[in-house]
Parts: structure tokens; C-alpha cells; sequence
């Protein structure tokens, strides 16, 4: 049973647009959740999170957005560049349960020039 | 400060060997997380260890253990190789446990099983 899901395996966006990728998860005790970037041949690096007492935080180019009600987290790059170009995890905690991490699957997404 | 090293970075198995795959973490980092990835699988978690206890694990078969030493660093063993072991074994550490702190990847170990 996958509790974090990533429903969409890639993404295309034009360099400049916004890149919005979506995550949607089925635990309700989650209050932590963190976004990764991977690039192939490279392990995968940190590049937000959010606590459940928030609904947005934002870094950069980068801000992620958590609806609690929808269960339902999203992140989104403006202006999307082509150096973007990787698979983008989500994942997510509880407070209990030794903190484990459940990881989404990935969105591949390709920013083009 | 140094990343996290893995070691070997490439490995060639036969089936039914075993493995012992070798992670060192960022200095002061107390847990290490163990991960397989496969095409179209993402990141399969197989476990954390947290000031040499295995806090958290994954749903994989008892053919995969690991420890953690009292330095922090980490092995992951893999007995009786099948192909489908084949992969790429990343390991990550931070500082707490990994559902609540950033996690710093290593490189990985790309195991190939014949």
C-alpha cells in the first residue's frame, strides 16, 4: 500500500514556466514532509521540507505548498530552469513509529530550453 | 566536511554469493539509511540505524541485514544474490533520525548480479 504516491511519472515544462509537481498522501498522522532532487548516477539531495503546523514554505525558486484537509502536498519551481531536469521524490514522516520515511516514487521532470 | 563515502562504488556478483556493501557518514551523523533503487521502483527503503540500533526497516527479505559500528559507519550484507538484486544501493545519514532531519546521499554502490 503505497501511502505517499506521486501519480505522475514525468512532467515537460518550457524553461521560464512553472513547474508544479504533486504529492498525495494516505496517513493523516504524517507532520513532516520532504522534497529530494536526483540526478542520474548521483544520489538523491535535499531541497525542502514543511512541518504540518505550515502551509507553505519557500526557498529560492522553490516554495511547497501542504493542504492537510486534501492530504495532498505540492512543489513548485518558478521560473523553471533546464538545469531542473531530474526526478523529484517526495516523502513524508510521523512523530511516532522511529520517525520512518516513506518515499513517493518519483516524478521525472524536463525542463526544456 | 568530507560527504558520505560508499565503498565499493561498483560491484560484480554471481548468484548465490554475498555481499557486504560499506557506508561512511558526514563526521557527527548518527543515522544511516540504506536504500535500493531500480528502474521504475524509485527508492525502496531497507533500513535506518540510529547510534548502532536498527530503528526502522523496510519490507525486504531476511537476505539483506546491516549493522551500524560504534564510529557510525555502516554495512549492508546481502546473502544468496539473485538477479533481481541488481541494482543501485545508496546510503544516506543525518544528524536525527531521517524522517525528521535533511538526509545526505552517498554516491552509491552500483551491484550487478550474473
Amino acid at each position: 500500500d503505497q501511502q505517499v504516491k506521486q501519480n505522475s511519472p514525468s512532467l515537460s515544462v518550457q524553461e521560464g514556466r512553472i513547474s508544479i509537481l504533486n504529492c498525495d498522501y494516505t496517513n493523516s498522522m504524517f507532520d513532516y514532509f520532504l522534497w529530494y532532487k536526483k540526478y542520474p548516477a548521483e544520489g538523491p539531495t535535499f531541497l525542502i521540507s514543511i512541518s504540518s503546523i505550515k502551509d507553505k514554505n519557500e526557498d529560492g525558486r522553490f516554495t511547497v505548498f501542504l493542504n492537510k484537509s486534501a492530504k495532498h502536498l505540492s512543489l513548485h519551481i518558478v521560473p523553471s530552469q533546464p538545469g531542473d531536469s531530474a526526478v523529484y521524490f517526495c516523502a513524508a514522516s510521523e512523530a511516532g513509529n522511529n520517525r520512518k520515511l516513506i518515499w513517493g516514487l518519483g516524478t521525472s521532470l524536463a525542463v526544456n530550453p | 566536511k568530507a560527504g558520505v563515502t560508499q565503498t565499493p562504488r561498483y560491484l560484480i556478483k554471481t548468484r548465490g554469493q554475498q555481499v557486504t556493501l560499506s557506508c561512511s557518514p558526514i563526521s557527527g551523523h548518527r543515522s544511516v539509511s540504506w536504500y535500493q533503487q531500480t528502474p521504475g521502483q524509485g527508492l525502496q527503503f531497507l533500513f535506518e540505524y540510529f547510534s548502532e540500533t536498527q530503528r526502522n526497516k523496510g519490507n525486504f527479505p531476511g537476505r539483506f541485514s546491516g549493522r551500524q559500528f560504534s564510529n557510525s559507519r555502516s554495512e549492508m550484507n546481502v546473502s544468496t544474490l539473485e538477479l533481481g538484486d541488481s541494482a543501485l544501493y545508496l546510503c544516506a545519514s543525518s544528524f536525527k533520525l531521517a524522517g525528521g532531519n535533511e538526509q545526505f546521499f552517498g554516491p552509491g554502490t552500483r551491484l550487478t548480479v550474473l
